[in-house]
């Protein structure tokens, strides 16, 4: 079955540290992948997206995020967090049909991973 | 820039009760995804819209329903209300239903149901 997994539900990691946040799938071929952030309250926004070519993305707010196709994983990263990356963030994948027509962007969302940001 | 409107950001209803959700894209947007968000879980899809027509159904009960309308604004109707129907629910919408398409999504609609 198609899947994807955020192995570490929360982290809490210092201001000015590094951070990373794992993301796996389990489907035959590579699917296009995503990473959005929630805040509290607030909706979901996409930070960045895969979908072929250079593996290493750049995204929003300085964050950046590697493809590894033998690993199966979407590692999102950021070299020096600030207070403001407090917040939800959700891996997701959205796996292509195999018919004929357009691909349909439905996307199914990991579980998630809470971010504390400590001073 | 204009953004994904979700009316009403709030509601609580009472068990077996009906609800209404709207959903207004960003202009010229003509393809609408609903997603359910129940309390610490991840977003789950529900239904989407292109260009006026369903194009996708996932784990949406059938108590609800949904559609999307000529200025590709979407409703999305849910009837009989359970505990359980209690969540965050999101629209997104994006340019067309490629699935390279940015998805921009809404605030969401906290629905509460008593």
């Amino acid at each position: 079955a198609q899947s994807v997994t955020q192995p570490d539900i929360h982290i809490t990691v210092s201001e000015g540290a590094s951070l990373e946040l794992r993301c796996n799938y389990s489907y035959g071929a590579t699917p296009y992948l995503f990473w959005y952030v929630q805040s509290p309250g607030q909706g979901l926004q996409l930070l960045l997206k895969y979908f072929s070519g250079d593996t290493l993305v750049q995204g929003i707010k300085g964050f950046e995020a590697e493809f590894k196709r033998s690993q199966s994983s979407f590692n999102l990263r950021k070299p020096s967090v600030h207070w403001s990356d407090a917040a939800e963030y959700f891996c997701a994948v959205a796996f292509p049909r195999t018919s004929t027509t357009d691909s349909w962007g439905k996307l199914q969302f990991g579980a998630g991973t809470q971010v504390v940001v400590t001073p | 820039a204009a953004g994904v409107i979700q009316s009403p950001r709030h509601l609580i209803k009472e068990k077996r009760e009906t609800a209404t959700l709207k959903c207004y894209p960003i202009p010229r947007h003509d393809t609408v995804y609903w997603y359910q968000q129940g309390p610490g879980q991840d977003p789950q899809f529900l239904i989407s819209f292109y260009e006026k027509m369903q194009s996708d159904k996932g784990s949406i009960p059938d108590r609800f329903s949904a559609q999307q309308f000529s200025d590709y604004h979407s409703e999305l109707n849910m009837s009989s209300l359970e505990l359980g129907d209690s969540a965050l629910y999101f629209c997104a919408s994006s340019p067309t239903s490629a699935i390279t398409d940015t998805q921009y999504f809404g605030p969401g609609t906290r629905l509460t149901v008593l």
